[in-house]
């Protein structure tokens, strides 16, 4: 079945780890986002990518990286400079990039991320 | 900058009851709508997406509509099922992909 993989789904961190959320998906999306999801808050934009080996900086992209070597493949790290990490993460994909104006978004299941 | 604002945050039907969530937005100027439902601890689910050019679209006993020039979107869900409670969000899509908060639905039977 097409669809969006994140792993693990579960994440603890102690403080000053770096941690890396996988995020794959086999729909030949070109784009790929990431998410942070807050009680009570919309979702929030830390990176996104609309082509292999270029991304971009969200809303809230400080103490957090990315890579997008593989148009599948699409992790995130979050670094221990990110101050306040625990959140559930999630990630997307649409065929198109943020220039797509159709742009339908699916997501995956997301990975709640701990700090000890 | 775009905001999108979900009112009520929460709302508790009983079974069988029809029921309006409603999504507002500032800048009409958008390219499309998305409903979501998310369930506890999950991923989201695309359930409706509207482009600008439209007025409604339906999926079983989901009619979500677009009036982009009051800046509202309504989501009808009939016949309501406890199958059906969820977080319910909205989002539109200028430049980027806003987002609201969501309201939580429980349908209780």
């Amino acid at each position: 079945d097409g669809g969006i993989t994140q792993s693990p789904k579960y994440l603890f961190r102690k403080e000053g780890q770096n941690v890396t959320l996988s995020c794959e998906q086999n729909l030949n999306h070109d784009a790929m986002y990431w998410y942070r999801q807050d009680p009570g808050q919309g979702l929030r934009l830390i990176y996104y990518s609309q082509i292999v080996n270029d991304f971009q900086k969200g809303d809230i992209a400080e103490g957090y990286s990315v890579s997008r070597e593989k148009k599948e493949s699409f992790p995130l790290t979050v670094t221990s400079a990110q101050k306040n990490p625990t959140a559930f993460y999630l990630c997307a994909s649409s065929i198109g990039g943020q220039g797509y104006i159709t742009g339908e978004l699916f997501f995956g299941e997301g990975s709640r991320l701990t700090v000890l | 900058k775009q905001e999108v604002t979900q009112i009520p945050a929460a709302l508790s039907v009983p079974e069988g009851e029809n029921l309006v969530l409603n999504c507002s937005f500032t800048d009409s100027a958008i390219y499309n709508l998305q409903w979501f439902r998310q369930d506890p601890g999950k991923g989201l689910t695309s359930l409706l997406l509207i482009q600008s050019s439209q007025r409604e679209q339906t999926s079983g006993r989901l009619n979500a509509s677009l009036d982009k020039s009051s800046g509202r979107s309504t989501l009808y869900i009939a016949a309501s099922q406890p199958g059906d409670s969820a977080t319910y969000l909205c989002a539109v899509k200028d430049n980027d992909m806003r987002f609201g908060a969501g309201t939580r639905l429980t349908v209780k039977p």
